[in-house]
């Protein structure tokens, strides 16, 4: 089965452009995490959704926003881009496992380089 | 409130050394607590988690991982470093069933012939 897959692999911007990510996730999951990953630094929680309502929200700006369709698939949508915006954007799935636990499963990310 | 502490940003190993890698962490509840490993250039690929059903958690490649609630720890450990080992690892917590992730600041490991 294929594993979550995320487009476009890289991606170079300037400021004040607007980029949309796309991620598909593992056939069956329903929920769709983002999250970003400066350089030298862990993974922050940008959102979740799940059955296309958003379920949490980390501590972003409104700049960031995100939606997920009726095939579980989501975008991610950044405007009015800044520098601090260039990261790794790594997109996740999930489904319910052990204990109803939802394990995330990590696509390989979208390198975003803002100039 | 949750945080993760990973000790060390960088740890070297000699290759068939053990590997120890530290992670602390907060909550307010009874956690859920993750190890994943991302190599240059990849996402991230789960290790193991642990979700109260045992204390020490074998995972993939050989790792396995320890939960002491006393000590608010999760360390990682492998009997015997490999090459291939080499990449940096993240200790995560959640505090709810939905999975959000808080992250720890990584560590990188190189393993040295």
């Amino acid at each position: 089965d294929a594993g979550v897959t995320q487009s476009p692999t890289h991606l170079i911007k300037t400021r004040g452009q607007h980029v949309t990510l796309r991620c598909s996730p593992i056939s069956g999951h329903k929920s769709v995490s983002w999250y970003q990953q400066v350089l030298g630094q862990g993974p922050q929680f940008i959102f979740q959704y799940y059955e296309k309502e958003e379920r949490g929200r980390g501590n972003f700006p409104d700049r960031f926003s995100a939606r997920q369709f009726p095939n579980y698939s989501s975008e991610l949508n950044v405007n009015a881009l800044l520098l601090g915006d260039s990261a790794l954007y790594l997109c996740a799935s999930s489904s319910p496992g052990v204990q109803g636990l939802d394990t995330q499963y990590f696509g390989p990310g979208t390198r975003l380089t803002v100039l | 409130a949750q945080s993760v502490t990973q000790l060390g940003s960088h740890v070297s190993v000699s290759e068939g050394a053990l590997v120890l890698l530290r992670c602390n962490y907060s909550s307010s509840v009874p956690p859920y607590l993750f190890w994943y490993v991302q190599y240059p250039n990849q996402g991230l690929q789960l290790l193991l988690k642990y979700t109260s059903a045992a204390t020490l958690v074998k995972g993939i490649n050989g790792f396995e991982a320890e939960f002491k609630k006393s000590e608010t720890s999760f360390h990682l450990t492998k009997p015997s470093a490999h090459m291939s080992d080499a990449a940096e690892y993240f200790c995560a917590v959640s505090s709810d069933s939905w999975g959000k992730l808080q992250f720890g600041a990584g560590t990188q490991v190189v393993v040295t012939p």
